[in-house]
């Protein structure tokens, strides 16, 4: 059963650039959330989606952040223009749907360093 | 607004020794909380989850206890080993959403052989 994928693993790309990250949650899963993870701020919850729809984007940092769920079996975050601070670990992490909450899986993460 | 705190920031324990990591948590909707385990350059794992509908669950030697009135939870790894070091994060549901978590700031763990 596969998990969750994440693409690239690793991104290295110049202030000002636009980066785009994907996701494809565990099949059958209605729930995909985007996480970003730093040293200082530890792991934040950016936007999450249900059945394709975005339900919360309150963590989503800037007008530079956006994501989309096109179907249900693939999501993007993209950044235009990324900047230095946007460095971190993104994941993706996705849950079944059911009665009360449902455990999150997640994704190994992209590693993004903007120089 | 709503948030997790998480302690000790680092723990070291000798093989075999017990380890227990604190979470308090300060929105009384919460009902949902998951503890992760993510071992250096990996994922989030999830080790365990509690629902507020239970005061403890157990899982092998891994145990997490939950008091809902003073709202907080803890995780106890009893028998340590050294493939138990990694980050240990706790998190909370919060109320009135329950897909959305709030983590703590994690737990580094070390166990010595």
């Amino acid at each position: 059963d596969a998990g969750v994928i994440q693409s690239p693993r690793h991104e290295v790309t110049e202030m000002g650039q636009e980066v785009t990250l994907r996701c494809k949650p565990i099949s059958g899963h209605d729930y995909l959330f985007w996480y970003r993870q730093t040293m200082m701020r530890g792991l934040e919850l950016l936007i999450y989606f249900n059945n394709n729809v975005p339900i919360d984007d309150s963590g989503m940092p800037e007008d530079r952040f956006s994501a989309k769920m096109p179907n249900a079996s693939f999501s993007t975050l993209k950044i235009q223009p990324s900047e230095p601070r946007d460095s971190a670990v993104y994941f993706c992490a996705s849950s079944r749907p059911g009665q009360g909450f449902q455990p999150q899986h997640f994704g190994d993460g992209t590693r993004l360093s903007i120089l | 607004g709503e948030n997790v705190e998480q302690h000790p920031s680092t723990l070291s324990v000798q093989e075999g020794d017990s380890a227990v990591i604190k979470c308090t948590y300060s929105d009384s909707a919460s009902n949902y909380f998951p503890w992760y385990k993510q071992e250096l350059g990996k994922r989030p794992q999830l080790i365990i989850d509690i629902r507020s509908n239970v005061g403890e669950k157990k899982d092998q030697r891994i145990a997490v206890t939950l008091n809902k009135t003073a709202k907080h939870f803890s995780l106890h790894i009893t028998e340590t080993q050294p493939e138990d070091s990694a980050v240990y994060f706790c998190a909370a549901s919060l109320g009135g959403s329950n897909y959305k978590l709030t983590f703590g700031k994690g737990t580094l763990l070390t166990v010595n052989p």
